[in-house]
């Protein structure tokens, strides 16, 4: 069984340009988290999907952070204007079970602002 | 919502030796505790998880205690070995609306296994 796909995994950019990351849930996960993981801290929810539909993004910093999740399977995270606070690793993750169950995570995109 | 507090944030013991790290949330509500490992560089991944109907469960060498009235649950490893070392993260998960759950991490313990 393929594993949840995040790409890039490393991205530099300076402060104020804009960045897009990618993932791909494991097939049939009608849920989907993206996580910022701040070096030395655990994953702090950012937004959950379930199916194309925003469960929770209380969290999400919606003046600049934006998530989409169109068609129900991939989605993308995006950061427009980026700030040097944002540099982190972000996870995403997927799972089969909305209510209680484990979270499957990709390999997270390492985002270092300038 | 859930706040998630786990100590030590660094612990490091004898290869042999056992390993507790301490967790304690604050929603009566959260009813699912899973544990990850995060090794260097590396996803991470569950190793263990309780639900709030049981007060223990064992998996080889790790263990999971709850103790709901309390609010706090923990997690030991036995026997520790080197492969063991890495950055372990507790979690609680209460419902949302809609019967979701919400899962809320911990800051981590990095456990450094010497040999």
């Amino acid at each position: 069984e393929a594993g949840v796909a995040q790409s890039p995994r490393y991205k530099i950019i300076e402060k104020r340009q804009s960045v897009a990351f990618w993932c791909n849930p494991i097939s049939g996960h009608a849920t989907l988290y993206w996580y910022q993981q701040i070096l030395g801290q655990g994953p702090k929810l950012l937004i959950q999907f379930q199916n194309n539909g925003v469960v929770d993004d209380s969290q999400l910093p919606k003046d600049r952070f934006s998530a989409e999740r169109l068609k129900g399977v991939d989605s993308t995270l995006k950061i427009q204007p980026a700030k040097l606070e944002d540099s982190a690793v972000y996870l995403c993750a997927s799972s089969s079970n909305p209510t209680a169950g484990e979270l499957f995570f990709g390999e997270g995109s390492r985002l270092t602002v300038l | 919502g859930e706040n998630v507090e786990q100590h030590p944030s660094t612990l490091s013991v004898q290869e042999g030796d056992s390993a507790v790290i301490k967790c304690t949330y604050s929603d009566s509500a959260s009813n699912y505790f899973p544990w990850y490992k995060q090794e260097l560089g590396k996803r991470p991944q569950l190793i263990i998880d309780i639900r709030s109907n049981v007060g223990e469960k064992k998996d080889q060498r790790i263990a999971v205690t709850l103790n709901k009235t309390a609010k706090h649950f923990s997690l030991h490893i036995t026997e520790t070995q080197p492969e063991d070392s890495a950055v372990y993260f507790c979690a609680a998960s209460p419902h949302i609306s809609g019967g979701y759950q919400k899962v809320t991490f911990g800051i981590g313990t990095k456990l450094q296994v010497i040999p």
